[in-house]
C-alpha cells in the first residue's frame, strides 16, 4: 500500500492569487495523478506527472493554469494559478500501487474555495 | 476513450438490507481493471473492490460483491447487510492498464437509514 500526505487540507483564497498543493508519498512511485472534483461532481483527471519529464495534461487543462512539479519519485506539487471562483473544487493526488494489486491510492484532498 | 456510466444519482437502503449499485462502461479493450471506490464526507477515496477483466469470477470482499458481465460491459456493486457507515458517495472507475489513470463515473450517493 501507499500512504499519501496532501497539504493543505483546505484553503480559502482570493481571486487572482495562486495556491500550491503538495503531495508526499511514503514510497517511490513512477506516476502521480492529479484530479479535480468540482462540487457535487465526479473526479476529472487534470494531468499525469512522471518524474523527470513534463506532466501530461488532459483536454481542457493547460500548464499555465495548473503547473506541476515532480522533482523526485515521492513528491509532486500542483499549482492553481490566477484563481477564479470557478476553480473552487477538491483537488486530489493519486498514485498506483504496483506491488501487485494495481490499486490506486489517494491523498486526503484539498478543498479550495476562491472568493 | 473509455466512458463510465452510473445511472443512479441517489439511492437509499435500510440498515441490514441489500442494495445494488449499477455501472456500465464502454471500451474496445479486452483486458482492463474495474473498481468501486467509496467517498465518505471526509473526502478520502477508499477502495471497496476491484475486478480484473480477464478473471471471470466475480470479486467479493466481505459484504461487498460485484456482478461483472463482460459482454454487457456491466459492473454492478452489491452491498449486503448494509450498515450506517456505508453511507457515502460510490464511484465506479475504469483503468485500461496498470499505471494509467482512472476514468470515473458520476457517482451514486448512497444513504443507509436506520
Amino acid at each position: 500500500s501507499a500512504v499519501i500526505s496532501q497539504k493543505p487540507s483546505r484553503d480559502i483564497c482570493q481571486r487572482g492569487t495562486s495556491l500550491t498543493i503538495q503531495c508526499q508519498v511514503d514510497s517511490q512511485v513512477t506516476m502521480m495523478f492529479w484530479y479535480r472534483q468540482q462540487p457535487g461532481q465526479s473526479l476529472t483527471l487534470i494531468a499525469t506527472a512522471n518524474q523527470g519529464s513534463e506532466a501530461t495534461y488532459e483536454s481542457g487543462f493547460v500548464i499555465d493554469k495548473f503547473p506541476i512539479s515532480r522533482p523526485n519519485l515521492t513528491f509532486s506539487t500542483l499549482t492553481v494559478s490566477n484563481m477564479s471562483p470557478e476553480d473552487s473544487s477538491i483537488y486530489l493526488c493519486s498514485v498506483e500501487d504496483r506491488s501487485g494489486t494495481d490499486e490506486a491510492f489517494f491523498g486526503q484532498g484539498t478543498r479550495l474555495t476562491v472568493v | 476513450a473509455q466512458t463510465v456510466t452510473q445511472s443512479q444519482p441517489e439511492m437509499s437502503v435500510q440498515e441490514a438490507e441489500t442494495v445494488t449499485l449499477s455501472c456500465t462502461y464502454d471500451t474496445s479493450e479486452n483486458n482492463y481493471y474495474l473498481f468501486w471506490y467509496k467517498q465518505p464526507p471526509s473526502r478520502q477515496m477508499i477502495l471497496v473492490i476491484r475486478q480484473e477483466a480477464y478473471k471471470q469470477q466475480n470479486a467479493t470482499e466481505n459484504r461487498f460483491s460485484v456482478n461483472f458481465q463482460k459482454a454487457a460491459k456491466s459492473f454492478s456493486l452489491k452491498i449486503s447487510d448494509s450498515q450506517l457507515g456505508d453511507t457515502a458517495m460510490y464511484f465506479c472507475a475504469f483503468m485500461s492498464r496498470p499505471g494509467y489513470a482512472l476514468n470515473f463515473g458520476k457517482g451514486t450517493s448512497l444513504l443507509v437509514t436506520p
